[in-house]
């Protein structure tokens, strides 16, 4: 199975929003409601923003908000702060029993 | 405070072996779904193998099936990933995960260096 598509880069200036699409297809990200985000800083582990489409773990801002509409999720971010500026990758089960990852998407803060 | 230690990480020829380990800590780890993601050096995520609570069931990357073996000791809070066979294609850091709900990897180890070269 292939990656999921993700843009490489996306940017905003602080207080903006930006919304980063992950397109995979009917038999992965279409059929799935298993679809997490993940934030990752240079040289660290990446962290988990958003499960199971929508949902926020605790300690996340909730400014940080995903969905999805047939094979395409989205992760929303709101009101854009400097901390914000890492990669985001995507993540949704394979359907045959695995998960598949985006190629990640570097956001910048303008 | 859940910990996770990867070790195991280093150089090794193509064709070689390594065995990486993962010590847990903070969680009830008989009862967590346990994964291993890896990163090529500038490159993105992808998911390696997973395994269930009880070991019964093993899931892995297809251009990893029949070359690596995850494992898992309850009573040592630990879990394993047998590579061999290795290519260079293998070169990642390799994170041990915990899987949370719905199958999200809600804490990650701070990763190990495998490095597949002559």
């Amino acid at each position: 199975q292939s990656a999921l598509t993700q843009p490489p880069s996306a940017s905003g200036s602080p207080g903006q929003s930006v919304a980063i699409s992950c397109i995979g297809t009917s038999s992965d990200l279409g059929a799935s409601n298993l679809v997490s985000w993940y934030q990752q800083h240079p040289g660290k582990a990446p962290k988990l923003m958003i499960y199971e489409v929508t949902k926020r773990p605790s300690g996340v801002p909730d400014r940080f908000s995903g969905s999805k509409s047939g094979n395409t999720a989205s992760l929303t971010v709101s009101g854009l702060q400097p901390e914000d500026e890492a990669d985001y990758y995507c993540c949704s089960h394979g359907g045959s029993d695995n998960y598949i990852f985006g190629g990640g998407t570097k956001l910048t803060v303008l | 405070e859940v910990l996770l230690v990867e070790s195991g990480g280093g150089l090794v020829q193509p064709g070689g072996s390594l065995r990486l380990s993962c010590a847990a800590s903070g969680f009830n780890f008989r009862n967590s779904w346990m994964t291993w993601v890896r990163q090529t050096p500038g490159k993105g995520l992808e998911w390696v193998a997973n395994m269930n609570p009880d070991g019964s069931g093993k899931y892995y990357l297809d251009s990893v099936k029949g070359r690596f073996t995850i494992s898992r000791d309850n009573a040592r809070n630990s879990v394993s990933l047998q590579m061999n066979s290795l290519r260079a294609e293998d070169t990642a850091v390799y994170y041990c995960a915990r899987d949370g709900v719905s199958g999200a990897r809600d804490h990650w180890g701070q990763g190990t260096l495998v490095t597949v070269s002559s």
